[in-house]
């Protein structure tokens, strides 16, 4: 397999700019997770899907993220309007639930800029 | 909250050094402890995992022992190698409830030749 794949891998934008950042997990994982990494804040879980459905948002930052996952193999991570403090690397991750253990897979993330 | 505590760094540490990453943690139930290593511009992969108390997880050299009694998750390593230099990220799941890992905020380890 070829892991968890993450496109794309470093976007700059302006201010204003709408990002759409893709996810495709491993194939036959059903737990997806979108998390942001800042020097400040570290790790921050922002959303999990379990068989392509939304099971906890509340770590969305504001109403201009939105996520989606319309098939098992595919997720998006939107931010609109962006902002400068938008600037983290996102990564995405995937995983096969099992009982005691939840062993996350990691893309190599998306570093984003936002000017 | 579940929450994880890591000892702030960075370490700088010389080849064949002695490691020891604190990590303890806050948890209802018994979660299972993790800890997660990333290398310099790729993401996260697991290093090693414990389920249960008394548990030792391994890998690579580096080992972890939960500890209920003190709620921690101590990395330890023998002889570091200049390939160790990473962040390392200690994280919890609680068993029988929420599916999500909850991270401290990461330790950076230097290894000079």
């Amino acid at each position: 397999d070829a892991g968890v794949i993450q496109s794309p891998r470093h976007e700059v934008t302006e201010m204003g700019q709408e990002v759409t950042l893709r996810c495709k997990p491993i194939s036959g994982h059903d737990y997806l997770f979108w998390y942001r990494q800042t020097m400040m804040r570290g790790l921050e879980l922002l959303i999990y899907f379990n068989n392509n459905v939304p099971i906890d948002d509340s770590g969305m930052p504001e109403d201009r993220f939105s996520a989606k996952m319309p098939n098992a193999s595919f997720s998006t991570l939107k931010i609109q309007p962006s902002e400068p403090r938008d600037s983290a690397v996102y990564f995405c991750a995937s995983s096969l639930w099992n009982s005691g253990a939840n062993v996350l897979t990691f893309g190599a993330g998306s570093r984003l800029t936002v000017l | 909250g579940d929450s994880v505590t890591q000892m702030e760094g960075p370490v700088t540490l010389s080849e064949e050094a002695f490691l020891t990453i604190n990590c303890t943690y806050t948890a209802t139930g018994y979660p299972s402890l993790f800890w997660y290593v990333q290398y310099p511009g790729e993401g996260l992969q697991l290093l090693l995992k414990a389920t249960k108390a008394d548990d030792k997880g391994s890998n690579k050299g580096f080992e972890a022992t939960y500890r209920k009694e003190t709620t921690s998750f101590h990395l330890e390593k023998g002889s570091v190698q200049v390939s160790d230099s990473a962040v390392y990220f200690c994280a919890l799941c609680t068993q029988g409830g929420s599916e999500k890992l909850v991270f401290g905020k990461g330790t950076k380890l230097t290894v000079n030749p």
